[in-house]
């Protein structure tokens, strides 16, 4: 069964940095492009940022890039996000998402955590 | 940057009966095209990809259908547990991922 378990948000003052994390388990975690997904209070799905199975390859929304990085550890099946000089329009649940197929990165998501909620307030 | 427009906002529908929603591509993305569900404090979920792919285990009341920009999701009879948002998404313009804004189904 495939699980990812999101870790890391919480609060955190406007121009501070936070550092996500999704633990995946139940699949050939290398071998899938992976994704971070957001969606502000009360608001539809922005895709944040996305990485390929080695790491190799990254990838941002102009909104986060320069702030944020994404990356991955595949000897521990772990996804990370560093977000630094963070701004309150940040705020938002931050999800960690699974690529469709395997090795493809411009795909579906097949599978998401559940969430870890970041506030950026003073 | 591909804009992804859905409609309506929201639809109002009793059980039962059917949903039709529509989701619009600013330019072609093809069949590259996915639509989510997601329930109030939960993660949204794959419903189809590829347009008219159901992904495992979606009932087969949910359909997809359409290429290139316009795009429909229908659900044939709705029942009480598909009363939630719903997101189209394209993956054709990599390396952006756009969702269009969502269709909430509500009971009428």
């Amino acid at each position: 069964e495939v699980q990812l378990l999101e870790s890391g948000g919480g609060l955190v003052q406007p121009g501070g940095s936070l550092r996500l994390s999704c633990a995946a388990s139940g699949f050939t975690f290398s071998s899938y492009a992976m994704s971070w997904v957001r969606q502000a209070p009360g608001k539809g799905l922005e895709w944040v940022s996305a990485i390929s199975g080695s790491g190799g390859s990254t990838y941002y929304a102009d909104s986060v890039k320069g702030r944020f990085t994404i990356s991955r550890d595949n000897s521990k099946n772990t996804l990370y996000l560093q977000m630094n000089s963070l701004r309150a329009e940040d705020t938002a649940v931050y999800y960690c998402a699974k690529g469709g197929v395997v090795v493809v990165i411009a795909i579906y998501f097949d599978y998401w955590g559940q969430g870890t909620l970041v506030t950026v307030s003073s | 940057e591909i804009v992804m427009t859905q409609s309506p906002a929201t639809l109002s529908v009793s059980p039962g009966e059917r949903a039709t929603l529509s989701c619009r591509a600013s330019q072609s993305v093809s069949s590259n095209l996915a639509w989510y569900q997601q329930k109030p404090g939960q993660a949204p979920r794959l419903l189809i990809y590829g347009a008219s792919t159901r992904a495992t285990g979606i009932p087969a009341r949910f359909s997809g259908s359409g290429s290139g920009t316009e795009f429909t999701l229908t659900i044939s009879s709705l029942q009480s547990e598909d009363f939630a948002v719903y997101y189209c998404q394209q993956y054709n313009n990599w390396p952006t991922w756009t969702f269009g804004q969502g269709t909430k189904v509500e009971i009428k």
